[in-house]
């Protein structure tokens, strides 16, 4: 199968550790990809590879990655955080395409 | 520090064709495979597809027989074609920066750079 399955929605306290999980065959092969975006702007990179941080991203965010599940954390979560959070890798199948997870929102409490 | 300006007509009639244009700034436009990405109104990311400097391209199947992208390097631009439109490709497009690379025996694959969006409209 080339789709990521991501829970529609969840929700944290202010301060509080969350987690958002992304399942798929793909991930068995590859590394997701996570971005956030919050309304009206464009998706922003979070996470990438086994667990890194582009410039700019706060170290409370991490990532990790067993079997087919990848899953995103964020540890301390604040209210700027609250934004759709979304997967993304390469089809292990071997044509190329490119696959997004359904999208996560996160609503921080 | 490298930027993606994009373009392109924003309402469009049914059977019409969706043309925008992504250009290049402040980094190689060599290297690199160029995505396009579409998010209709309320849901999630579509991939539409990506072209690298050589004009080698790789398409979304479900897209694949309507969709054309190009590349200008003498401009450091790609550009997107999407025939016969109808309402269901309303939404807004975005396009980015593709990063792939292998380490050991797994697979890296992200997207590090994005336009701004253009939003696209298709009405009767």
């Amino acid at each position: 199968s080339s789709e990521l399955t991501q829970d529609p929605a969840v929700s944290v306290a202010l301060g509080q550790t969350v987690r958002i999980t992304c399942q798929g065959d793909s991930l068995r092969s590859y590394y997701a990809s996570w971005y956030q975006q919050k309304p009206g702007q464009a998706p922003v990179l979070v996470i990438y590879g086994k667990n890194n941080r582009p410039s700019g991203i706060p170290d409370r965010f991490s990532g990790s990655s067993s079997g087919n599940t990848a899953s995103l954390t964020i540890t301390g979560a604040q209210a700027e955080d609250e934004a759709d959070y979304y997967c993304n890798s390469r089809d292990s199948s071997g044509n190329h395409r490119v696959v997004f997870g359904g999208g996560t929102k996160l609503t921080v409490l | 520090q490298v930027q993606l300006q994009q373009w392109g007509a924003g309402l469009l009639k049914p059977s019409e064709t969706l043309s925008l244009t992504c250009a290049v700034y402040g980094g190689s436009f060599s290297g690199y495979y160029w995505s396009w990405i579409r998010q209709p109104p309320g849901k999630g990311l579509e991939w539409i597809g990506e072209i690298n400097h050589s004009g080698s391209t790789n398409y979304n199947p479900s897209l694949k027989s309507r969709v054309t992208i190009s590349v200008d390097t003498s401009k450091n631009q790609f550009s997107l074609k999407l025939s016969s439109v109808t309402a269901a490709d309303t939404a807004v497009y975005y396009c980015a920066r593709n990063r792939g690379f292998i380490n050991i025996d797994y697979y890296y694959y992200y997207m590090d750079v994005w336009g701004k969006g253009t939003t696209v409209t298709v009405s009767s």
